[in-house]
């Protein structure tokens, strides 16, 4: 079975702030890539990142930064220094490429809600 | 460039009507995906489709679910006899090829009364 577990429904912090959003996933493949997407409130969903299982260095990008660990199935988001226009829902997202398949869908997690404060 | 567009962005209707949603993927994508989410959750997915190959439907929720693609061009979504249920954003992907990261529109708001 293939899952991903956002356990974060909602975060609230102040501007400023350092926030990690947590995403756990499950699959038997061996290949696969690993996605976090941004929706803010407009609705459009924005790629932020792809990580191929293959590369677990750890990626960084102005504020945002990304630490892929396969050992505890986990492909956690951080945000450093917060500030309002943050604010969205964030999504986490697993495709396994399984050979011979016809399978190419993104599975996602559920979100989380971030709210960034003045 | 421009992205994926999807219309109409909102859409009411009454139960048991049938609705078309339009998807226009970016130019020269040749992967195009359609998925649902409902209120509070995440997307689900429905199809996609590539090239000339058969589409992949094993995300449709029921046989009132239905796709097309000509080519690697628009891509219609229709919901026959609507239920309330089905009320949800509907969001368009597409991909330069297979295994590409996907881009999303801004989806098709659908609200079936």
């Amino acid at each position: 079975a293939q899952k991903v577990t956002q356990a974060q429904t909602e975060i609230s912090v102040v501007e400023k702030e350092d926030v990690t959003l947590d995403c756990v996933y499950e699959t038997r493949d061996t290949t696969y890539y690993l996605f976090w997407y941004k929706q803010p409130p407009s609705g459009e969903l924005v790629f932020l990142i792809r990580r191929n299982s293959f590369d677990e260095q750890n990626e960084i990008s102005g504020r945002y930064s990304w630490n892929f660990q396969k050992s505890t199935s986990s492909f956690n988001f951080t945000i450093t220094a917060s500030q309002v226009v943050d604010s969205a829902v964030y999504f986490c997202a697993l495709r396994s490429l399984v050979y011979g398949g016809a399978t190419n869908k993104l599975i996602f997690g559920t979100g989380t809600l971030l709210a960034v404060q003045p | 460039g421009a992205g994926v567009s999807q219309s109409p962005s909102n859409k009411v209707t009454e139960k048991g009507k049938d609705v078309e949603l339009r998807c226009d993927p970016i130019s020269g994508h040749t992967a195009l995906y359609w998925y649902r989410q409902r209120l509070g959750q995440g997307l689900e997915f429905l199809i996609y489709f590539q090239g000339n190959s058969a589409p992949d439907k094993s995300g449709l929720p029921s046989d009132r679910f239905s796709a097309e693609r000509t080519g690697e061009s628009v891509s219609t979504l229709t919901i026959q006899r609507t239920q309330q249920e089905d009320s949800a954003v509907y969001l368009c992907a597409s991909s330069p090829g297979l295994w590409d990261t996907q881009y999303f529109g801004p989806g098709t708001r659908l609200t079936v009364l």
